[in-house]
């Protein structure tokens, strides 16, 4: 137990499919992200939030769609992605700004078919 | 524009042999936090260490330690007395302060297989 939580694991998905990743944590941390882990490449910041507000979206196109409901809970919607969109999804959260690291979740591994 | 540097893209070792992930990062930040990941098979990153730009004192933990020299912009991680269990990707970090909430930016990760 990592103290962010992911789901689904795994997930295929059709390019015309509609689905959506979840995270959550309960650390009390105020700040949580979304990142992309393609093979080969280094990890790309994806999406920030701070206490439910979006501070960052790092060109992400709009075919991924977060919501942060509250400060535990981080959704990433996907809909009519690409093959490219093939790859590891990690949330992390931390507290104060990250200064003291930031905690990951175990991923979701997407494929998209 | 931050950016870090893994120039070992996957080292191998036997077992009890001492090893150094290096790392390189350029930033024009006086205040930065560096920091190293360890992502075992099962996906999650894992924490190892923070340093902050500041404190240039080497770090010791167990097998694990950290070289922070700011004059080569360099963070470089050995462990000693590798084990099987070390195996795993690294990623060395650098966080840049962005309003109330920092933004970490990683190195493309070394892969270590320790071997027996």
């Amino acid at each position: 137990e990592t103290g962010v939580t992911q789901t689904p694991r795994h997930l295929v998905m059709g390019m015309t499919n509609k689905k959506s990743l979840k995270c959550e944590q309960h650390l009390g941390h105020n700040a949580m992200y979304w990142y992309k882990q393609s093979a080969k490449k280094p990890l790309e910041l994806m999406f920030v939030y701070n206490f439910k507000e979006q501070t960052e979206n790092n060109s992400v196109p709009s075919r991924f769609s977060p919501e942060c409901p509250n400060s535990s809970h981080l959704f990433l919607h996907l809909h009519t992605l690409q093959p490219e969109d093939s790859a590891l999804y990690l949330c992390a959260s931390s507290q104060d700004g990250g200064w003291d690291g930031y905690t990951f979740g175990s991923g979701t591994r997407l494929t998209v078919v | 524009a931050q950016k870090v540097t893994q120039a070992q893209t996957e080292i191998s070792v036997v077992e009890k042999e001492d090893v150094t992930l290096d790392c390189v990062y350029e930033t024009r930040d006086t205040t930065y936090y560096l920091f190293w990941y360890k992502q075992p098979p099962s996906g999650e990153l894992v924490f190892l260490i923070r340093r902050n730009s500041f404190d240039e004192q080497n770090e010791i933990s167990g097998r694990y330690s950290w070289n922070f020299q700011k004059s080569t912009s360099s963070f470089n991680f050995t462990i000693t007395a590798s084990q099987v269990v070390d195996s795993a990707v690294y990623f060395c970090a650098l966080s840049e302060a962005r309003g109330t909430a920092s933004k970490l930016t990683f190195g493309t990760g070394t892969r270590l297989q320790v071997t027996l």
